[in-house]
């Protein structure tokens, strides 16, 4: 089970935010919050990850609720490129010996 | 940042034949690696996890006879489909761990088998 779950799909338009949520609510203390990308046709990319603070980086930024229970990748601008599966991971990055285990994620597609 | 080569990217081949698909840690060492399989429209599913010197584990209903994979290096990981028929047309991803960076994967490999 992928213990995440996220909108099946969203669009947004070119140059807004897209805001998409994923619920996490049987996170446990030591649980990141990862985010991949892909695109058609290529390999997951990796956007961003944490713990319980919020995150930016040059791709987006991560919103986790208090309670940790929730979370919500913000791409600031998006752009046509920007249009993939979104997957909302979380898992133990100590560990390593595991694959991750990938929900059905949202397709986000943005429209011009 | 870690990278994950893939080859093959895409590959045709013939049913009865097989397969064999690369993967690189090109400037790390992955004493793990991990395939990947997607149907179209459909999420990675986790077949295997490849173990540096040691036999792979498979994930449950993956044959390993049928995918045989090959971890003889830190940087090195090979998947071989073996006597491909069509059902095994499909999209294999591989993945390594980088300790800082996470989770990497490589650029995928399209299997088609007629």
């Amino acid at each position: 089970d992928a213990k995440t779950t996220q909108p099946t799909s969203m669009d947004c338009a070119e140059g807004r935010a897209a805001n998409l949520p994923c619920n996490h609510s049987t996170i446990s203390g030591n649980e990141y919050v990862y985010w991949y990308r892909q695109i058609h046709s290529q390999g997951p990319q990796y956007i961003i990850h944490g713990l319980k603070n919020n995150e930016t980086n040059e791709m987006a930024s991560l919103i986790i609720t208090e309670d940790r229970k929730s979370s919500t990748l913000i791409l600031p601008h998006a752009t046509l490129r920007d249009t993939a599966v979104y997957y909302c991971i979380v898992l133990f990055p100590g560990g390593g010996a595991d694959g991750l285990t990938f929900g059905k994620g949202t397709h986000l597609i943005i429209q011009p | 940042g870690a990278v994950v080569s893939q080859h093959p990217s895409r590959v045709i081949c013939k049913s009865g034949t097989s397969v064999k698909i690369e993967c690189r840690s090109l400037d790390f060492q992955a004493t793990t690696m991990f395939w990947y399989r997607q149907f179209p429209k459909k999420s990675l599913m986790l077949m295997a996890t490849s173990n540096e010197g040691s036999k792979a584990t498979y994930e449950q209903g993956v044959e390993k006879d049928k995918f045989l994979i090959n971890h003889a290096s830190l940087t090195l990981s090979t998947l071989t489909v073996t006597s491909a028929h069509p059902e095994d047309s499909s999209f294999y991803i591989c993945s390594a761990r980088a300790e800082i960076s996470g989770y990497t994967f490589g650029s995928g490999t399209r299997l088609t088998v007629v």
